[in-house]
């Protein structure tokens, strides 16, 4: 099962919005509606951020929202803030592994 | 409250053999689906294995025949025994529970560092 893909870096200033996209293929992202998304800062654990697709955990800020189209889902952030600077995980369910994350994004705001 | 609390990494030479554990509260590891997932050093995020409440277990496909994942109910305790270490199994190791089997991990622990290296 490889990891699915991710842009390595993605940036934009304060204020706008960036979206990060996540590939995978019909056994993963194309095949489930379970895709998931997490916040990392250094030194710290992976935070929930979305989950199956498009849907937020209690706290999270709806700057934050999630979407899927075929084999590619999308972790859209807007009104940019520097907190948000971190690197963003999206994982999948699959038929074979049964987990697999993405190559990871750094995001930087500017 | 949900916590999980990860413990007994450290260093190892290769070939070597570790095992972690992580020490949950606020819900019952049986009644859930308990992975370990690995971060090595400046890495992304890699899945390592899973115990289903059912007991079945699964693994990547690196850490086949070498990893053990386990639990013990009567600690509401998740383990993971690492055998044959190799150095690119260092990373930092997380615990991290996925309430039905398909994802999200909704919550997760500090983590344990656990270096392999002669």
């Amino acid at each position: 099962q490889s990891a699915l893909t991710q842009p390595a870096s993605v940036s934009g200033s304060p204020g706008q919005s960036i979206t990060i996209s996540c590939t995978g293929t019909s056994i993963d992202v194309g095949g489930y509606n379970y895709v998931s998304w997490y916040q990392q800062h250094p030194g710290k654990a992976p935070k929930l951020m979305i989950y199956d697709v498009n849907n937020r955990p209690s706290g999270v800020s709806n700057r934050f929202s999630g979407s899927k189209s075929g084999n590619t889902a999308s972790l859209t952030i807007s009104g940019l803030q520097a907190e948000d600077e971190a690197d963003y995980y999206c994982s999948s369910y699959t038929s074979t592994t049964p987990y697999v994350f993405g190559t990871g994004t750094k995001v930087t705001v500017l | 409250e949900v916590q999980l609390v990860e413990s007994g990494g450290g260093l190892v030479q290769p070939g070597g053999s570790l095992r972690i554990s992580c020490a949950a509260s606020g819900f019952t590891v049986s009644s859930n689906y308990m992975s370990w997932v690995r971060q090595g050093p400046g890495k992304g995020l890699e899945w390592v294995s899973v115990i289903y409440r059912s007991g079945i277990t699964y693994y990547t496909d690196s850490v086949k025949g070498r990893f053990t994942i386990s639990r013990d109910n009567s600690k509401n305790t998740l383990y993971l025994q690492m055998n044959s270490l190799r150095t690119e199994d260092t990373a930092v190791y997380y615990c991290a529970r996925d309430v039905d089997g398909y994802g999200p991990f909704d919550y997760w622990g500090q983590g344990t560092l656990v270096t392999v290296s002669s």
